[in-house]
């Protein structure tokens, strides 16, 4: 099976830092994506990235950057945290576009304060 | 209209009882249709994906797909208090980039 990790379950920041979350698959998987998820508003789509070094925005990018620098490995970055962006962050891969379902990872809960 | 709407329930079944999950998407050019089930505080995981019209089954789950409705449902039969969760219903539009899901329907088998 193909595992999606997540570096941490849990993370409190502070207005204003930078925040870098992490994600590792594991089965060579082409496409990663990283979510938001919020009561009342579902997944939304932050970033994905479909090749190394490659990346696209999705419908919420502000206030969030990403890298791919290696194919395994897809990072979130907050570049100043802030209270809205307190969220559950849900990291996924795909092995292609259209017919394959995503692997998620077990998701980070940030509380910014 | 929203891509993607599911109705956000709570759904409730007694156990045993058949769980109906319904969905309905606004893009006529949507090619694949995914069911993922999320249990409280995790994250969602795949449960059946469909392509074709028609019914697709695995197990106590079936996938229904009506493109000319533009609708998709999850049956889950024999419901067991352990499918208690929510379940998101997602489509993807051939190479198109991402897929689209629903707000998702919660569901509570009760014993």
């Amino acid at each position: 099976d193909v595992k999606v990790t997540q570096s941490s379950r849990y993370l409190v920041k502070r207005t204003g830092e930078k925040v870098f979350l992490e994600c590792v698959q594991d089965m060579d998987h082409e496409n990663m994506f990283w979510y938001r998820q919020d009561p009342g508003l579902g997944l939304r789509l932050i970033y994905f990235s479909y090749d190394v070094k490659m990346k696209e925005k999705g419908d919420i990018p502000e206030g969030y950057s990403v890298s791919r620098e290696k194919k395994e490995r897809f990072s979130l970055i907050l570049e100043s945290a802030s209270t809205n962006q307190t969220s559950m962050y849900l990291c996924a891969s795909s092995l292609g576009w259209g017919g394959y379902g995503y692997t998620f990872g077990s998701g980070t809960r940030l509380t910014v304060v | 209209q929203k891509e993607v709407e599911q109705n956000s329930g709570p759904l409730s079944v007694p156990e045993g009882a058949i769980a109906s999950l319904n969905c309905t998407y606004s893009d006529r050019g949507s090619q694949s249709f995914f069911w993922y089930r999320q249990y409280s505080g995790k994250s969602p995981e795949l449960i059946m994906f469909i392509y074709s019209n028609g019914d697709k089954e695995d197990g106590r789950f079936t996938a229904q797909l009506n493109k000319a409705s533009q609708y998709v449902s999850l049956l889950i039969r024999d419901s067991q208090p352990s499918d208690s969760a929510t379940y998101l219903c997602a489509v993807n539009i051939y190479n198109n980039n991402d897929m689209r899901f629903g707000a998702g329907t919660r569901l509570t088998v009760k014993p």
